[in-house]
């Protein structure tokens, strides 16, 4: 079955950019999505990205996407103390259910 | 900004007891979800939910899970007798008509059975 793997843990100084990368083994996958949670709320979609792209920019985030070898990252510009939160990183098909596919999230920790 | 809504933020139950969570989807979606991430595990579908029928379901969704929209607003899920497994953080979300790949997420429910 799908399977989507990333790093549990990211520590970064603020100011400097975060890079959380996730794996994915779904070869039929349409869309690729970084999803954010904070303590106490629910997953907010962050952005996604069609399968057919290799990149996607929407402020300071980026959105890279290596779909020969599965690879999927998400890079965030001047990481502030509150990006600090788990980022969840999914697959999903178009064929029907669109349904995501969650990794186990990675908590990124933003200190002075 | 209109967002999902879900009641109680956290439900104690005892062991073979039944329990119903609440959601308030987004008013103008037309698909439902649950989900559940049991602690320290990944988040995974339970079910989804279109035109008052169940469209899709995993196989957690057994014969003790049922999901109602009893009204326009509410959608809920109940679990008829609960196990310790259940435990869990349940997750309801909505995502409109034409972009069922943009899923809205309540802030969750946390079911603890003891």
């Amino acid at each position: 079955g799908e399977d989507v793997e990333q790093s549990l843990f990211l520590s970064v100084r603020e100011g400097d950019s975060s890079v959380i990368n996730c794996t994915y083994t779904d070869s039929s996958s349409t869309y690729l999505y970084w999803y954010k949670q904070e303590p106490g709320a629910g997953l907010q979609l962050l952005t996604y990205i069609f399968s057919n792209m290799d990149m996607k920019q929407d402020q300071r985030l980026t959105v890279l996407l290596n779909k020969k070898d599965k690879h999927l990252s998400l890079r965030i510009a001047d990481t502030q103390t509150g990006d600090s939160a788990i980022y969840f990183c999914a697959e999903g098909t178009s064929g029907g259910s669109y349904i995501p596919t969650f990794g186990r999230g990675t908590s990124l920790i933003v200190h002075p | 900004e209109p967002e999902v809504t879900q009641t109680p933020s956290h439900q104690v139950t005892q062991m073979g007891q039944e329990v119903i969570l609440r959601c308030v989807p987004i008013s103008n979606h037309l698909y439902f979800y649950w989900y559940r991430q049991i602690l320290g595990q990944k988040v995974e579908f339970l079910v989804s939910f279109y035109n008052n029928e169940i469209s899709e379901k995993s196989e957690i969704f057994d014969d003790q899970f049922s999901v109602e929209r009893p009204d326009g607003s509410n959608f809920t899920l109940k679990i008829r007798s609960t196990k310790l497994e259940d435990s869990a953080m349940y997750f309801c979300a909505s995502s409109p008509a034409g972009r069922r790949n943009e899923q809205f997420f309540g802030p969750g429910t946390r079911l603890t059975v003891l």
